[in-house]
């Protein structure tokens, strides 16, 4: 079955533009997470949607947001851009059973920020 | 989620076995073991997860101590392809739906 898929893979973007990242979950699953990875911090929780709400968030500011569609795909969007934003993206998906963190990650997108 | 330390690196010979170490002493009754590991440039992989009874799949081993106090990952024949960074993971029981990463087990399998 097909896989987790992020579009794009690479991203190259100015200070202050703005980004939207795609990703398409497993067919079935209804669970997606958003990571932030850097080489300083490592993976970060950004936030999780499930039917179309979100329901965790991260530490993260009001810049980074997020959305769902009713076929389980989602977006997120980080505004005004910086520097620091220069990450690998990452989405995971899984069936959200309780206590199901067996999850599928995509390959990510790679966003810099010039 | 349950604090984890693991060796910030590893090596083993290839065919041999890898054995990756964490330590999770914090850990409460109803929480699960998950290992992840993440190949260079790729999103991470799902090994494997358990409660307290040694678990087994196509991939790895997972053993885990009477006490629940730490696990070790098996891979019972490294290949080159195994070399990736390992990451221990205990969340938090209940609906949280996030996941902690430490900063994991770098293996290397040389030839």
């Amino acid at each position: 079955k097909a896989g987790v898929t992020q579009t794009p893979r690479y991203l190259i973007k100015t200070r202050g533009q703005q980004v939207t990242l795609s990703c398409s979950p497993i067919s079935g699953h209804r669970s997606v997470s958003w990571y932030q990875q850097t080489p300083g911090q490592g993976l970060q929780f950004l936030f999780e949607y499930f039917s179309e709400t979100q329901r965790n968030k991260g530490n993260f500011p009001g810049r980074f947001s997020g959305r769902q569609f009713s076929n389980s795909r989602s977006e997120m969007n980080v505004s005004t851009l910086e520097l620091g934003d220069s990450a690998l993206y990452l989405c995971a998906s899984s069936l959200a059973g309780q206590g199901d963190y067996g999850y599928t990650f995509g390959s990510g997108t790679r966003l810099t920020v010039v | 989620d349950a604090k984890t330390t693991q060796p910030p690196s590893m090596d083993c010979a290839e065919g041999r076995a890898a054995n990756l170490p964490c330590n999770h002493s914090t850990i409460s009754g109803n929480e699960y073991v998950y290992w992840y590991r993440q190949i260079h440039s790729q999103g991470p992989q799902y090994i494997i997860h358990g409660l307290k009874n040694n678990e087994t799949n196509e991939m790895a081993s997972l053993i885990i101590t009477e006490d629940r106090k730490s696990s070790t990952l098996i891979l019972p024949h490294a290949t080159l392809r195994d070399t990736a960074v390992y990451y221990c993971i205990v969340p938090r029981a209940g609906n949280n739906r996030k996941l902690i990463w430490g900063l994991g087990t770098s293996l290397a399998v040389n030839p």
